[in-house]
C-alpha cells in the first residue's frame, strides 16, 4: 500500500534562511505522481507542483525548488530566502496510476518563518 | 471561474443530527472527491466519483454517503453525526485521464463540529 511520510512536524526559521521540507514515499507502482500543496493560515489548499515518476529532473520556480530522487524515494521541497508569507502547513502527496486520482497525503509540515 | 465551492464554511451539529455538505465545481471536471483533515494525519479520502452516477469509497467512508447526479455537484451526507466526525472537510475536483494522477483542485473547506 502507498504511504507518504513527512517526518518534520514543525520547522521554525528566521526570515531569509533557506529551509528544506522532507517527503519520503512508499509505493509498489512504477508509475506514480507526487504533489506538494500549501495550506496557509487561511485554510485553503494551494497546489504547488506535480511530478511524475519518470521525470527526475529537479524543478525550480522562483524561490521554490524540488528535488526528486527515486533511489531514496524522496521528493523534498526547498524554499530559498524564506519569507513570513511562506508560513503555512505543507503537504506532500502521492497518487498511483493504478488508483486513478486518489491522493495519499503525508501528515504535513508546519513551517513558521519569523521576521 | 469560481473553481470549487463549498457550503457551509462552518457548521455545529449535535450528535445524531444529519446534514449535507455541498460541493460544486464549474470546471467540467469528471473526477470529484471528499477528504477530511484531522490534526497530524494529513487528509484522508472519504468518497470519490469518476462521473455522474458513479461513486466509490475511499479510505474512511463509514458514516458518510455521497451521490453524483450531475457533473457539477457532489454532496456529502452525514446521516447521524458523531463527535468522531468533527473535522475539516475538503472537496476536490480534477480531470480524469487514463494515466491517472491528475492535479486535484480543492475547495475552501467546511469546518464541522459535532457536540
Amino acid at each position: 500500500a502507498q504511504k507518504v511520510t513527512q517526518a518534520q512536524t514543525e520547522i521554525s526559521v528566521v526570515e531569509k534562511e533557506d529551509v528544506t521540507l522532507d517527503c519520503v514515499y512508499e509505493t509498489r507502482d512504477t508509475t506514480y505522481y507526487l504533489f506538494w500543496y500549501k495550506q496557509p493560515p487561511s485554510g485553503e489548499l494551494v497546489f504547488l507542483i506535480r511530478r511524475n515518476s519518470f521525470d527526475e529532473q529537479n524543478e525550480i520556480s522562483g524561490r521554490y525548488s524540488w528535488n526528486f530522487q527515486k533511489s531514496t524515494s524522496s521528493f523534498n521541497f526547498t524554499i530559498t530566502a524564506s519569507q513570513v508569507v511562506d508560513s503555512a502547513v505543507y503537504f506532500c502527496a502521492l497518487s498511483e496510476a493504478n488508483a486513478g486520482n486518489m491522493l495519499t497525503f503525508g501528515g504535513g509540515t508546519r513551517l513558521m518563518v519569523k521576521p | 471561474n469560481a473553481g470549487v465551492t463549498q457550503t457551509p464554511k462552518f457548521q455545529v451539529l449535535k450528535t445524531g443530527q444529519s446534514m449535507t455538505l455541498q460541493c460544486a465545481q464549474d470546471m467540467n471536471h469528471e473526477y470529484m472527491s471528499w477528504y477530511r483533515q484531522d490534526p497530524g494525519m494529513g487528509l484522508r479520502l472519504i468518497h470519490y466519483s469518476v462521473g455522474a452516477g458513479i461513486t466509490d469509497q475511499g479510505e474512511v467512508p463509514n458514516g458518510y454517503n455521497v451521490s453524483r447526479s450531475t457533473t457539477e455537484d457532489f454532496p456529502l451526507r452525514l446521516l447521524s453525526a458523531a463527535p468522531s466526525q468533527t473535522s475539516v472537510y475538503f472537496c476536490a475536483s480534477s480531470y480524469l485521464t487514463s494515466g491517472g494522477g491528475e492535479t486535484q483542485y480543492f475547495g475552501p473547506g467546511t469546518r464541522l463540529l459535532v457536540l
